[in-house]
């Protein structure tokens, strides 16, 4: 029940174009989604975050669409550009867990010119 | 700059021997994660602490020992009973009690011979 699943493990896009990455949890106690980008060798960085409470949060060319009913979230990256490739990880965690973050396995962006 | 430093960023260490990676933070936060991260892989939570002179153990402690004798401070020990320790770690932090955030510092890479 802890478990976040990330999809999909690989992708690229042409510079332009619209980045989907898609998680999907089952432990209904999550109440706080972050997404973190990482760059290789080094930490990850916050990008964006939602809680159930919204079905969408958007922050400049970076959007999450959260569905409370099927358990699922999204990370939309419109007018992806070379400079956004890197590994991202969708997370999850709730107030009952000490804030310990759930990760999914990431998703390696690749941003072509 | 307010931040989180590890160090070193890369690390060797012989099989047998222990080896101790830092982790220091002045944001004043007063929770303090360790994870693991091997390639193609998310991240996985050592141990955490919630306060100073206390930690819990995450999903893979085993092989791995941590103090926090002071708030910025949480170092990790992996010792020689860890059985695959090449990996590379990362430490956050966050605010504590209605904090939800985690922010990372820049990672140590661990290699043993």
């Amino acid at each position: 029940q802890q478990q976040v699943k990330q999809s999909p493990q690989s992708l690229i896009v042409q510079k332009g174009g619209i980045s989907i990455i898609n998680c999907a949890y089952e432990n209904t106690a999550f109440d706080y989604f972050p997404w973190y980008q990482q760059f290789p060798g080094k930490g990850p960085a916050l990008l964006i975050a939602i809680r159930p409470d919204v079905s969408e949060k958007k922050e400049g060319r970076f959007t999450i669409s959260f569905n409370k009913s099927a358990k699922q979230f999204s990370l939309h990256i419109m007018d992806s550009q070379p400079g956004d490739s890197a590994t991202y990880f969708c997370a999850a965690t709730y107030s009952g867990s000490a804030r310990q973050l759930t990760f999914g396995s990431g998703t390696q962006l690749t941003v072509l010119p | 700059d307010g931040g989180i430093t590890q160090s070193p960023k890369y690390l060797f260490r012989k099989e047998g021997q222990n080896v101790t990676l830092s982790c220091e933070q002045n944001l004043n936060h007063d929770a303090m994660y360790w994870y693991r991260q091997d390639p193609g892989q998310g991240l996985r939570l050592i141990y955490y602490s919630q306060i100073v002179n206390d930690f819990q153990k995450g999903d893979i402690a085993e092989g791995y020992s941590v103090s926090r004798e002071k708030k910025e401070s949480f170092p990790l020990t992996v010792t020689s009973a860890q059985k695959n320790p090449t990996a590379f770690y990362l430490c956050a932090s966050s605010m504590g009690l209605g904090g939800d955030t985690q922010y990372f510092g820049p990672g140590t890479r661990l290699t043993v011979l």
